[in-house]
């Protein structure tokens, strides 16, 4: 089974800041990686898919990288609504499945 | 704009069957794959299953023995029923559509189940 590791766990920063997220698999899941912002009660909601795609209606400040094992979310400027939680999730082929890193919370500094 | 409803009991007793629904409008359920996910309160999101909606299935290795997921094309539902269930099992149960079994494009608001006697 493959891990995803993210970090760090708590990202304390101010509106207007650069954040930088990481998440870590534990073998290559090629560009098969996607990042979901999750706001208290709510659903996740897909921001980027295949490693660096935003899907539709993500503003460009989102942007996504990385291919094999290490990949970054990056955030250009944090707007007030983007404080929540972003989990990475990535799919493998073998085993076949699906798994989703700890998360990381991006909190108000 | 595709549209998930999860629907089922908010409430299970320890050892029984857990079985929710999730109703797929403003879309087809062909040609996708329709997975079920959950988050205990607090915790981070865990992956349970995807549907195919020919039928084809694949589960999470530590709940397969005790989840079965299926799919009515007729009525563009999809289901879980997980059996057995634990306190551990109490969690916010999400559906969603999977594009290509990689990616969930579309999540359900989930609703709470938890299991207490």
């Amino acid at each position: 089974e493959i891990v995803l590791t993210q970090s760090p766990a708590t990202l304390s920063l101010s509106p207007g800041e650069r954040a930088t997220l990481s998440c870590r698999a534990s073998q290559s899941v090629s560009s098969y990686l996607a990042w979901y912002q999750q706001k208290p009660g709510q659903a996740p909601r897909l921001l980027i898919y295949d490693a660096s795609n935003r899907a539709t209606g993500i503003p460009a400040r989102f942007s996504g990288s990385g291919s094999g094992t290490d990949f970054t979310l990056t955030i250009s400027s944090l707007e007030p609504e983007d404080f929540a939680v972003y989990y990475c999730q990535q799919r493998s082929n073998w085993p076949p499945g699906i798994t989703f890193g700890p998360g990381t919370k991006v909190d108000i500094k | 704009q595709v549209q998930l409803q999860e629907s089922g009991p908010g409430l299970v007793k320890p050892s029984e069957t857990l079985s929710l629904t999730c109703t797929v409008s403003g879309g087809s359920i062909s040609s996708y794959y329709w997975s079920w996910i959950r988050q205990p309160p607090g915790k981070g999101l865990e992956w349970i299953g995807y549907i195919y909606y020919s039928g084809s299935t694949n589960y999470n290795p530590s709940l397969k023995s005790r989840v079965t997921i299926s799919v009515d094309t007729s009525k563009n539902q999809f289901s879980l029923k997980l059996s057995s269930v634990t306190a551990a099992d109490t969690a916010v149960y999400y559906c969603g559509r999977l594009v290509g079994a990689t990616t969930i494009d579309y999540w359900g608001q989930g609703t709470l189940v938890t299991v207490s006697s």
